[in-house]
């Protein structure tokens, strides 16, 4: 069965604090995303990567980085974490390589994250 | 660019039929995807549909597309409480962008 596992499904961290959420895929996917979700407003994207070490901003950046050193792992880090980056944290990957096809993403878990 | 539109909430009555819409804005050849995200859990994918179909069925789960009015709807026949989930609505444009654009998610409510 294949899988997308993000390493923590609940974190509460203090503001300031550097985050990492870690997400690794087995289906050797081409693209990985990481999104958040907040109530209301469905998902949003905040980065995206097609390849190793490739990265490309997703609709909401700011106050975000990430890092993808292996084709099977992508990390989102938030430097300084800050109480408005509370929410769920989902990671998806996907096969599509923008010819043409579906682009079928297949989700992990997600990550609850509380600032306090 | 790709925006994607759907009602927060629908609640339903156990065994009735469930009618979940979507409306999209790309006029381009689109590919539409249905998802379903229950309680703790990541999306899965229910069904996509290409927009040269009309219509497209898998045992409970009826999509119809109306092309000229950009509407998009699942249909789920004798609905459970087990149903009971967001259901999300996504468009990715075949030769533009493929990141496919979610909407805000229905959620579905079945009461016994």
């Amino acid at each position: 069965d294949v899988k997308v596992t993000q390493s923590s499904r609940y974190l509460v961290k203090r503001t300031g604090e550097k985050v990492f959420l870690e997400c690794v895929q087995d289906m050797d996917h081409e693209n990985m995303f990481w999104y958040r979700q907040d109530p209301g407003l469905g998902l949003r994207l905040i980065y995206f990567s097609y390849d190793v070490k490739m990265k490309e901003k997703g609709d909401i950046p700011e106050g975000y980085s990430v890092s993808r050193e292996k084709k099977e792992r992508f990390s989102l880090i938030l430097e300084s974490a800050s109480t408005n980056q509370t929410s769920m944290y989902l990671c998806a990957s996907s096969w599509d390589r923008g010819l043409g096809g579906a682009n079928v993403l297949t989700f992990g878990a997600g990550s609850r994250l509380t600032v306090l | 660019g790709e925006d994607v539109e759907q009602s927060l909430f629908l609640s339903v009555r156990e065994g009735d039929s469930s009618v979940i819409n979507c409306t999209y804005t790309d006029s381009s050849s689109t590919y539409l995807y249905w998802y379903k995200q229950e309680p703790g859990a990541g999306l899965q994918l229910l069904t996509y549909i290409f927009s040269n179909m009309d219509m497209k069925q898998d045992q409970r789960l009826t999509v119809l597309l109306n092309k000229k009015d950009k509407h998009l709807s699942l249909r789920i026949a004798d609905t459970q409480t087990g149903d009971s989930a967001i259901y999300f609505c996504a468009e990715s444009v075949q030769g533009g962008s493929y990141i496919p654009t979610f909407g805000r998610g229905t959620s579905l409510i079945v009461h016994p």
